[in-house]
């Protein structure tokens, strides 16, 4: 079985842009939540979907958004990027919210 | 306060010792624990699962789960170089809030 797909590996934007990361689980899997790593630092907690919707949100800005599709793929946008919106961010499913979790392999934004 | 906190580390271990990873947590009344291993630069990996009370094993890794002192722990037997990594603890009752996590750095 094919692992969590996430694209694009990576992506470099400017300050203001948005930009959309996209996120494919495990078949069988209907929650997907999202974190964003900064070097050092563990996994902080975006979203969390389950069954297409909205389960948990961390402390983001609301320049951050996502949602599920009916195919329990993800998408995470964030508008109006800032320097600071540079990180590694992962995506991970899950049979449900309780359950173990399996990272994709993630997108490195760089935000310039 | 958090409700899970992880020994932050950095822990040091020659090639061949054990290496002990530690949990503490809030009294809950659902505890089942993933650990996962997180190389530099890549996705953290599930290595993993405890649901019940007591020791489970998988090849060099044990995982201890001691309801009644509410620690989680994993044991790394026989460590290996390769086993250098930030391993990460989570509560399944709040799997997504991760910590720094434990680095764990074997020395050859």
């Amino acid at each position: 079985d094919a692992g969590v797909t996430q694209s694009p590996t990576h992506l470099i934007k400017t300050r203001g842009q948005h930009v959309t990361l996209r996120c494919s689980p495990i078949s069988g899997h209907k929650s997907v939540s999202w974190y964003q790593q900064v070097l050092g630092q563990g996994p902080q907690f975006i979203f969390q979907y389950y069954e297409k919707e909205e389960r948990g949100r961390g402390n983001f800005p609301d320049r951050f958004s996502a949602r599920q599709f009916p195919n329990y793929s993800s998408e995470l946008n964030v508008n109006a990027l800032l320097l600071g919106d540079s990180a590694l961010y992962l995506c991970a499913s899950s049979l449900a919210p309780e359950n173990e979790q399996f990272f994709g392999p993630g997108t490195r934004l760089t935000v310039l | 306060q958090k409700e899970v906190e992880q020994n932050s580390g950095p822990l040091s271990v020659p090639e061949g010792a054990i290496a002990s990873l530690n949990c503490t947590y809030s009294d809950r009344v659902s505890q089942s624990f993933f650990w996962y291993r997180q190389y530099s630069g890549k996705s953290p990996e599930l290595i993993m699962s405890i649901y019940s009370n007591g020791d489970k094993e998988d090849g060099r890794f044990t995982a201890q789960l001691n309801k009644a002192s509410q620690y989680v722990s994993l044991l790394i037997r026989d460590s290996q170089p390769s086993d250098s990594a930030t391993y990460l603890c989570a509560p399944s009752w709040d799997n997504m809030r991760f910590g720094a996590g434990t680095r764990l750095t074997v020395k050859p």
